[in-house]
């Protein structure tokens, strides 16, 4: 079974830290995915990744960056953590070629005071 | 012309009953429609998906029904569960272009009450 794991559940943090959010497939996939949840707005794409060390803006890319030095590893960073990135983050994976299934973590839900 | 949209936003439905939830999008190149399940506390994951060759598809008691003149696409659940209790995302894409990505719709949080 293809497992995506996130580094938390749950994170408090204060308005202006650094953010890390870490998340891991165990398939070998190629592309991986960072969307936030919030309640009437569905899944909006942060950002995704097609290949080690590559990185494409998503929809909502402003106040967020990524990192991904190994292929099985995706992070996202929060520079400087604001009240409005309260939200449940989630990681996604997904192979390619074929339709292939897209794979979400359990999430992370971040809150920002 | 990304956009996939999603109706009801929420929907409560009787056990046994039939739930549905209808979706439309406007960029005729999409040519994959899945629809994802997420429980409360877990990450969405692959329920069922059609692609446009075909106008419906069943599993079990989910079935899709794809209307490609209408730009339309529906997920209908038979004999809903309280189990199947869940947000209900639909999604598209064009699979054949260039760095597809899924577009999803908003949601649809279905309760089945016993």
């Amino acid at each position: 079974d293809v497992k995506v794991t996130q580094s938390s559940r749950y994170l408090v943090k204060r308005t202006g830290e650094k953010v890390f959010l870490e998340c891991v497939q165990d398939m070998d996939h190629e592309n991986m995915f960072w969307y936030r949840q919030d309640p009437g707005l569905g899944l909006r794409l942060i950002y995704f990744s097609y290949d080690v060390k590559m990185k494409e803006k998503g929809d909502i890319p402003e106040g967020y960056s990524v990192s991904r030095e190994k292929k099985e590893r995706f992070s996202l960073i929060l520079e400087s953590a604001s009240t409005n990135q309260t939200s449940m983050y989630l990681c996604a994976s997904r192979a390619t070629g074929g339709v292939e299934t897209q794979y979400f973590g359990p999430g992370t839900r971040l809150l920002v005071l | 012309q990304q956009q996939v949209k999603q109706s009801p936003q929420s929907l409560i439905v009787q056990k046994g009953g039939i739930s549905i939830i209808n979706c439309a999008y406007e960029n005729t190149a999409f040519d994959y429609f899945p629809w994802y399940q997420q429980f409360p506390g877990k990450g969405p994951a692959l329920l069922i998906a059609i692609r446009p060759d075909v106008s419906e598809k069943k599993e079990g008691r989910f079935t899709i029904s794809f209307n490609k003149s209408a730009k339309q696409f529906s997920l209908h659940i038979m004999d809903s569960q309280p189990g199947d209790s869940a947000t209900y995302f639909c999604a598209a894409e064009n699979y054949g272009g260039s760095q597809g990505n899924l577009i999803f719709g908003k949601g649809t949080k279905l309760s089945v009450k016993p």
